[in-house]
């Protein structure tokens, strides 16, 4: 059971948009942590893909986008391309566990 | 350009011990935070371990506290992670990742993660 929920898995068709929510607590999203996104392809490493830093890192499209409000978290991405099929994982810092933590990780199916 | 390359994998069985290291170019290694990330088969990313730039900082998830030593030595750009008394549950890819600072800051790097797999 993750700290921060997820839902497993999320579809849609191309050119169509998404979002996968990250549902945390008053230790985490709900504290004022930043939340960040990973995205990681088929058997490739996880790559950042969101910070509340510094939004997108270089040479990530603009069709990403994050938010947060209360102690949830949302990932949306437009314009859906085949090439965004992939895992997206959600993560944070907990103060109560004084550690990481990250979602369960979405699957996002391009139809 | 940034390169994180982990290795010391292996198969291991239950009870044994295996040392993971993770090689770092390309950045000033002393400046930034390390850490230790696994994933099970089919599972999702669980954060285990991170170490300040000066090892000053030290933190282990909860559930694997007393199994785990992450150190780290800047002047050959590397991280490690001793893991001892592993399980079957152990069994997983362990990525090394960055940070700019504890807390808020993101893993903005990940290495290419090594397999451990822990069976009799």
């Amino acid at each position: 059971q993750s700290v921060l929920t997820q839902p497993p898995s999320v579809s849609g068709a191309p050119g169509q948009t998404v979002t996968i929510s990250c549902t945390g607590s008053s230790s985490n999203i709900g504290a004022g942590y930043e939340v960040h996104w990973y995205q990681q392809l088929p058997g490739a490493a996880p790559k950042l893909l969101i910070s509340e830093f510094s939004n997108r890192p270089s040479g990530v499209p603009d069709r990403f986008s994050g938010s947060k409000s209360g102690t949830s978290a949302s990932l949306a991405i437009t314009g859906l391309q085949a090439e965004d099929e992939a895992d997206y994982y959600c993560q944070s810092y907990d103060s109560g566990l004084i550690g990481w933590v990250f979602g369960g990780g979405t699957k996002l199916t391009v139809l | 350009q940034v390169q994180l390359v982990e290795s010391g994998g292996a198969m291991v069985k239950p009870g044994g011990s295996l040392r993971l290291s993770c090689a770092a170019s390309g950045f000033s290694f002393s400046g930034f935070y390390m850490s230790w990330i696994r994933q099970a088969p089919g599972k999702g990313l669980e954060w285990i371990s991170s170490i300040s730039g000066d090892s000053g900082d030290v933190y282990y998830a909860e559930s694997l506290k007393g199994r785990l030593t992450i150190s780290r030595d800047n002047t050959r750009q590397s991280l490690f992670l001793h893991l001892s008394s592993l399980r079957a549950e152990d069994t997983a890819v362990y990525y090394c990742a960055r940070a700019d600072c504890g807390g808020d800051c993101p893993y903005d790097f990940w290495g290419q993660g090594t397999l451990v797999s822990v069976s009799s």
